[in-house]
């Protein structure tokens, strides 16, 4: 069955350092997305991304946050200079044409220190 | 932001029982939603979905309810097992927003043996 893929699953890194999570959406799928889930909390959406370019982005995907789909199977969520309130599960998820479900990765749990 | 609520944080459900998770959506234009299970360290799971043309779809021991009139949307669990303990969410999809989904706060649902 189809899935869509992350790396790494968990990432330590310092404070204002920039870190790169990767994912690999389900093939034939046209939208992407990267949410983000604090630790207790809900899954919060961070940005979608369709036709190689950002369709919709929340308040918290602010100008430290870039994501890129530099081939035609990855796609990567940038933070470029950690806080600690960065610290979360970020989850990768791609869907099909039009409102279709959503596949989620397993989740990259990041530890900013 | 779009609020996706439920009803109740927690249930405990005796294995065997039926299971009703509860979600109240406030954008009457949603016209897509799906419940999410996710168990801990993992991503959240596509258990079912329903559009908004209809009021009730059935799947395997699961069952989601819509009321537009209301805008409320319900989870049902038949014979509720062990493996069935996780945090389900519900999510809606709002036309024209690049096809992101909104979550909701999450119910966790505790089986007991």
């Amino acid at each position: 069955e189809p899935e869509v893929t992350q790396t790494p699953s968990h990432q330590v890194t310092q404070m204002g350092q920039e870190v790169i999570l990767r994912c690999v959406p389900i093939s034939n799928h046209l939208y992407f997305y990267w949410y983000r889930q604090i630790l207790g909390q809900k899954v919060e959406f961070l940005v979608s991304f369709y036709n190689n370019e950002i369709s919709e982005k929340s308040e918290i995907f602010d100008d430290q946050f870039s994501v890129e789909r530099p081939d035609g199977s990855n796609f990567t969520l940038k933070i470029r200079s950690t806080k600690l309130e960065d610290s979360a599960m970020y989850f990768c998820a791609s869907s099909g044409q039009g409102a279709t479900e959503a596949f989620f990765g397993q989740g990259t749990r990041l530890t900013v220190v | 932001g779009e609020s996706v609520g439920l009803h109740l944080p927690t249930l405990s459900v005796q294995e065997g029982d039926n299971s009703i998770i509860n979600c109240a959506y406030s954008n009457s234009a949603s016209d897509y939603f799906i419940w999410y299970k996710q168990e801990s360290g993992k991503g959240p799971q596509f258990i079912i979905d329903i559009r908004s043309n209809m009021d009730k779809r059935q799947g395997q021991r699961v069952t989601v309810l819509l009321n537009k009139t209301v805008k409320h949307l319900s989870l049902q669990i038949a014979a509720t097992q062990p493996g069935d303990s996780a945090v389900y969410f519900c999510a809606e999809n709002i036309p024209n927003t690049g096809n992101q989904f909104y979550f909701g706060t999450g119910t966790s649902l505790t089986v007991i043996p």
